[in-house]
């Protein structure tokens, strides 16, 4: 079956544009979740959503922000871009049920912003 | 804050040669994760460990979790150069700022001839 799919794969913007990334999990997969990776912070978890509702958030402004549609596709935005929101953006789907909560990753969105 | 610590952050090996990767973690968790990422790929799943006791084992890599002493391990057998790579811990919980899963800041292994 499908995996997780990203879209787009890579991306360079100037700081102060906005940015909104896409995110298809896996079929049947009701979470998704999104976390930022760079090198000198690891993998930081931005928000999970759970059938279009925002269920947790991650310790990031409010220049971040996402969604989840009916179809369980995810977009996440950043406004106002900084230089420091340059890294690999990585989404993960899950059924999230009490006895199955692996979470699988897409392939990422490498943003760059100069 | 809870913490999800690997250790070595860096190793160098050679062919052939064993070593144990360690991942602590500072909360109760009945469930952990072992990914893999190649340079620029993404996170691939290696392992679920999902109670106490819990081992698994794929091809040269195998892993443990002990939930009482908040511990899982990472075991390379044999390291071939195929295993290069960087191999991070999660650990599951549930609901909070830090999300479902707290990674731990990955070991980059890298093994040669």
């Amino acid at each position: 079956k499908a995996g997780v799919t990203q879209t787009p794969r890579y991306l360079i913007k100037t700081r102060g544009q906005q940015v909104t990334l896409s995110c298809s999990p896996i079929s049947g997969h009701r979470s998704v979740s999104w976390y930022q990776q760079t090198p000198g912070q690891g993998l930081q978890f931005l928000f999970e959503y759970f059938s279009e509702t925002q269920r947790n958030k991650g310790n990031f402004p409010g220049r971040f922000s996402g969604r989840q549609f009916s179809n369980s596709r995810s977009e996440m935005n950043v406004s106002t871009l900084e230089l420091g929101d340059s890294a690999l953006y990585l989404c993960a789907s899950s059924l999230r049920t009490a006895w199955n909560t692996e979470a699988f990753f897409g392939q990422g969105t490498r943003l760059t912003v100069v | 804050e809870l913490k999800v610590e690997q250790n070595p952050l860096f190793l160098s090996m050679q062919e052939g040669k064993n070593y144990t990767i360690y991942c602590n973690y500072s909360t109760t968790s009945d469930r952990l994760y072992w990914y893999r990422q190649d340079p620029g790929k993404s996170l691939e799943s290696l392992f679920v460990l999902l109670s106490n006791g819990a081992v698994k084992q794929e091809g040269r890599l195998m892993a443990s979790l002990d939930t009482k002493a908040r511990l899982s391990t990472l075991h390379i057998t044999a390291a071939v150069h195929d295993l290069s790579a960087t191999y991070f811990c999660a650990v599951e919980v549930f609901g909070g700022s830090q999300g479902n899963l707290i990674f731990g800041k990955g070991t980059k292994l890298s093994v040669k001839p």
